[in-house]
């Protein structure tokens, strides 16, 4: 299985929106909605922030949310924030787990 | 509140066998429920699954680490284990162990904090 692909970087100024694409096939983001997307600072695990597309953990701010159109995925942020400068993965099942190949989060 | 911790050496010699344990607190393994994974991230990249395993013992492991990849668990210790064998400089990672919500796709809710394995001579 092939790393689902991210662009390696998205920036935005504080408050703006931006939203983070995950793209994989239709072997895996395609055929199932357990899409999942984690938040890594530097030197930190990573940090569920949304799961089964565009499910929220408890806890984790409603300026996240997630959906998915075809064999893409996406991550949007809103009202950006200082703290949301970090590195995003996506993962999606597919009969294991493939995760994505990263995209780091700018606040300008 | 579940806490994994990460434990084993972190310098391995080429062509040796890679062991990591995972010490899980604030819950049982042996309670069901959950799958325990693995997940290595290369330095400077993104992350990789390795495998996980239930408390039953039954595992699954990605099909291209298979032929090298073995979890083991012990309950009466709440952990889990990971041995990669025959490691190359391909394989220096930092490694976490994560719990996931055990059903086939469900996400890794908690993690360890990860240990940085280097493999070299």
């Amino acid at each position: 299985q092939s790393a689902l692909t991210q662009p390696a970087s998205v920036s935005g100024s504080p408050g703006q929106s931006i939203t983070i694409s995950c793209t994989g096939t239709s072997s895996d983001v395609g055929s199932y909605n357990l899409v999942s997307w984690y938040q890594q600072h530097p030197g930190k695990a990573p940090k569920l922030m949304i799961y089964e597309v565009s499910k929220r953990p408890s806890g984790v701010s409603n300026r996240f949310s997630g959906s998915k159109s075809g064999n893409t995925a996406s991550l949007t942020i809103s009202g950006l924030q200082a703290e949301d400068e970090a590195d995003y993965y996506c993962c999606s099942y597919a009969g294991s787990y493939v995760f994505g190949t990263g995209t780091k989060v700018t606040v300008l | 509140q579940v806490q994994l911790q990460e434990s084993g050496p972190g310098l391995v010699k080429p062509s040796q066998t890679l062991s990591l344990t995972c010490t899980v607190s604030g819950g049982s393994i042996s309670s069901g429920g959950y799958y325990w994974s693995w997940i290595r991230q290369h330095p400077g990249k993104g992350l990789e699954w390795i495998g996980y395993i239930y408390y039953s013992g039954s595992t699954y492991y990605n099909p291209s680490l298979k032929s090298r990849v073995t979890i083991s668990v012990d309950t009466s210790k709440n952990q889990f284990s990971l041995k990669l064998s025959s490691v190359t400089a391909a394989d220096t990672a930092v490694y976490y162990c994560a719990r996931d919500r055990g059903y086939s796709g469900s996400p890794f809710d908690y993690w360890g904090q990860g240990t940085l394995v280097t493999v070299s001579s």
